[in-house]
């Protein structure tokens, strides 16, 4: 039973442009969400997170957005850079009472000069 | 700073054997977690322990075991290894416990063959 789902394994994205990378969950539990991103032979490393209580969190290029009715987030970047290309794993947990995450599958992200 | 150590970063072994798996979290981090990601997907939570007590375990078998030491830092054990432990094993750490606090370390390659 995959929790959260990535359904896009991979997106090219022009430099300078939009990058947009979607994610659903299906637990009405979680309540908060984080992206991380991932290069080959590297560790996730924390993006962005935002609380079931916001709608929008924001941090210089990155913007997360939260539809808690459609049980769906998304990372926009703008505008995308080339350091940008990496693997984006959407992950989900609880405030309280909870000591996990549950990933998504990721999304390739590769950004085009 | 040192951030989270894994040691070692590849290994190969072969089906039946046993492997051992070796963190260190952040200095003053009391936590730490497991989790394994298998090509393709994203990582799936093993186990995670505070102040050497086990406080939360995923969904594997019996051949997963693990253990926090007085200085917090960690080892993840599998036994009877089968192909499919095939992964990258990631440790990360937090202050408390709490997964939106998380830190991950590079990981540990390993490969059965």
């Amino acid at each position: 039973d995959q929790q959260v789902k990535q359904n896009s394994p991979s997106l090219s994205v022009q430099e300078g442009r939009i990058s947009i990378l979607n994610c659903d969950y299906t637990n009405s539990m979680f309540d908060y969400f984080l992206w991380y991103k991932k290069y080959p032979a590297e560790g996730p490393t924390f993006l962005i997170s935002i609380s079931s209580i916001k709608d929008k969190n924001e941090d210089g290029r990155f913007t997360v957005f939260l539809n808690k009715s459609a049980k769906h987030l998304s990372l926009h970047i703008v505008p995308s850079q080339p350091g940008d290309s990496a693997v984006y794993f959407c992950a989900a947990t609880t405030l309280y009472g909870n000591e996990k995450l549950t990933f998504g599958t990721g999304t390739r992200l590769t950004i085009i000069p | 700073d040192a951030g989270v150590t894994q040691s070692p970063t590849h290994l190969i072994k072969t089906r039946g054997q046993q492997v051992t798996l070796r963190c260190s979290p952040i200095s003053g981090h009391k936590s730490v977690s497991w989790y394994q990601q298998v090509l393709g997907q994203g990582p799936q939570f093993i186990f995670q322990y505070y102040e050497k007590e086990e406080r939360g375990r995923g969904n594997f078998p019996d051949r997963f075991s693990a253990r926090q030491f007085p200085n917090y830092s960690s080892e993840l054990n599998v036994n009877a290894l089968l192909l499919g432990d095939s992964a990258l094993y990631l440790c990360a750490s937090s202050l408390g416990g709490e997964a939106y606090g998380y830190t991950f370390g590079s990981g540990t390659r390993l490969t059965v063959v």
